[in-house]
């Protein structure tokens, strides 16, 4: 059962262009929701979090928007660059039972290509 | 600042062999976590670290097993590999030493494991 949910594997856009990446989460026990990027042959890097008491999150062109009621996180890239190409990963953050620390689950990925 | 660092990058084995593979986490931080990533799919939850004991784990049988030592570097150890055990595994570091853990994990490049 995926908790967490990419369901476009794959998303081109022209360079200067918006780029939007969705993500859908299932557990409510979800509280903190991050995006990564991931070049081949190279871990997954941290790009933008955000929190579950927020909706919205910003960084330079990286704008996160969170939808609690209806489990859903976007990514909006503005404006796109050809370096922005890459798989990015979508992340939900919760609490280990018994623990105080915190897990990741992440989605399967999206590969977004920005077009020159 | 030192980044999350791992070895080897990659490593070729036979079934029903162990291996071991190394982590040194981002300075600062003292929680290390594993994931398992196959192709095609996001990071998999293996287990996590902090103050040298486990302290949550994911769907993943008994051989595989770890270890935190003093200076929060980490090693994942699985025994009597399988076909299926091939794959990219990510160490994450995070937390801090005032001993709060926080959700943002910061991973190191990967090794990638090859089982024949």
């Amino acid at each position: 059962d995926q908790q967490v949910k990419q369901n476009s594997p794959s998303l081109s856009v022209q360079e200067g262009r918006i780029s939007i990446l969705n993500c859908d989460y299932t557990n409510s026990m979800f509280d903190y929701f991050l995006w990564y990027k991931k070049y081949p042959a190279e871990g997954p890097t941290f790009l933008i979090s955000i929190s579950s008491i927020k909706d919205k999150n910003e960084d330079g062109r990286f704008t996160v928007f969170l939808n609690k009621s209806a489990k859903h996180l976007s990514l909006h890239i503005v404006p796109s660059q050809p370096g922005d190409s890459a798989v990015y990963f979508c992340a939900a953050s919760a609490r280990m039972s018994g623990g105080s620390n915190y897990k990741l689950t992440f989605g399967k990925g999206t590969l977004l290509t920005v077009n020159p | 600042e030192t980044g999350v660092t791992q070895s080897p990058t990659h490593l070729i084995k036979t079934r029903g062999q162990q291996v071991t593979l190394r982590c040194s986490s981002q300075s600062g931080h003292n929680t290390v976590s594993w994931y398992q990533q196959a192709l095609g799919q996001g990071p998999q939850f293996i287990f996590q670290y902090y103050r040298e004991e486990e302290n949550g784990r994911g769907n993943f049988p008994p051989r595989f097993s770890g270890l935190q030592f003093p200076n929060y570097s980490s090693e994942l150890n699985v025994n009597a590999l399988e076909l299926d055990d091939s794959a990219l595994y990510l160490c994450a570091s995070s937390g801090g030493t005032s001993g709060g853990v926080y959700n943002e994990q910061f991973f190191g490049p990967g090794t990638r494991l090859t089982v024949l």
